[in-house]
């Protein structure tokens, strides 16, 4: 595709649910990159993948949060009995290569509400 | 810990009016900086960049500049218009050899006409 792609756009679960979040990056880009953004804030990084993978998970707030890239590709994020607090717009971006200036695309996000 | 600061949080100006948004960031090693447009519901969407090797760059109606010294960083918007209204973030990479970004916490942005 053009851009980077998310799905789903919008997720509702409930407390304690398992929730899975999908990430298509630019073909070809080596890197990607999840953050969560909250309300009224700037975007948070969580993880960095280079290729399958993650060389860099010190964002991650705990350990119910895991991300995969199996093939170097698709990229998911994984929530584990989530929680109110989880609530947040997750944000997958990825570059050409992971130099550090270069730019990061951005997808539009998954907008997760927790119940 | 990285920190970027940004101001100011809300800016409100005349179509035509300039419009300029600070920030600060805390690791001196930082060299790569650069500014994202985001509209309500879409997706962050960079505008401009600068490195640490540069001190101004300009691009139409929007230039940033940096002063590496200080460690501020600054967005520059002249002649705006209403569709410049928006949340603009700056960011400061963290260095690790890979893009890893700290962002601000943004600028709301309107452009009355």
């Amino acid at each position: 595709g053009a851009g980077v792609s998310q799905t789903p756009s919008n997720k509702v679960t409930e407390k304690g649910k398992y929730v899975e979040l999908r990430c298509d990056p630019i073909s070809g880009h080596t890197a990607l990159y999840w953050y969560r953004q909250s309300l009224g804030q700037g975007p948070e990084f969580l993880i960095y993948f280079q290729g399958t993978g993650a060389a860099d998970d010190s964002g991650l707030p705990n350990d119910r949060f895991f991300a995969v890239r199996p093939e170097g590709s698709v990229s998911t994020l994984k929530i584990q009995r989530t929680e109110r607090g989880d609530s947040a717009v997750y944000l997958c971006a990825s570059s050409l290569t992971p130099q550090e200036n270069t730019e990061a695309f951005f997808g539009q996000g998954t907008r997760l509400t927790v119940v | 810990g990285e920190n970027v600061e940004q101001h100011p949080s809300t800016l409100s100006v005349q179509e035509g009016d300039s419009a300029v948004i600070k920030c600060t960031y805390s690791d001196s090693a930082s060299n790569y900086f650069p500014w994202y447009k985001q509209e309500l519901g879409k997706r962050p969407q960079l505008i401009i960049d600068i490195r640490s090797n540069v001190g101004e760059k300009k691009d139409q109606r929007i230039a940033v500049t940096l002063n590496k010294t200080a460690k501020h960083f600054s967005l520059h918007i002249t002649e705006t218009q209403p569709e410049d209204s928006a949340v603009y973030f700056c960011a400061a990479s963290k260095p690790g050899g890979y893009n890893k970004l700290i962002f601000g916490a943004g600028t709301r942005l309107a452009v009355h006409p």
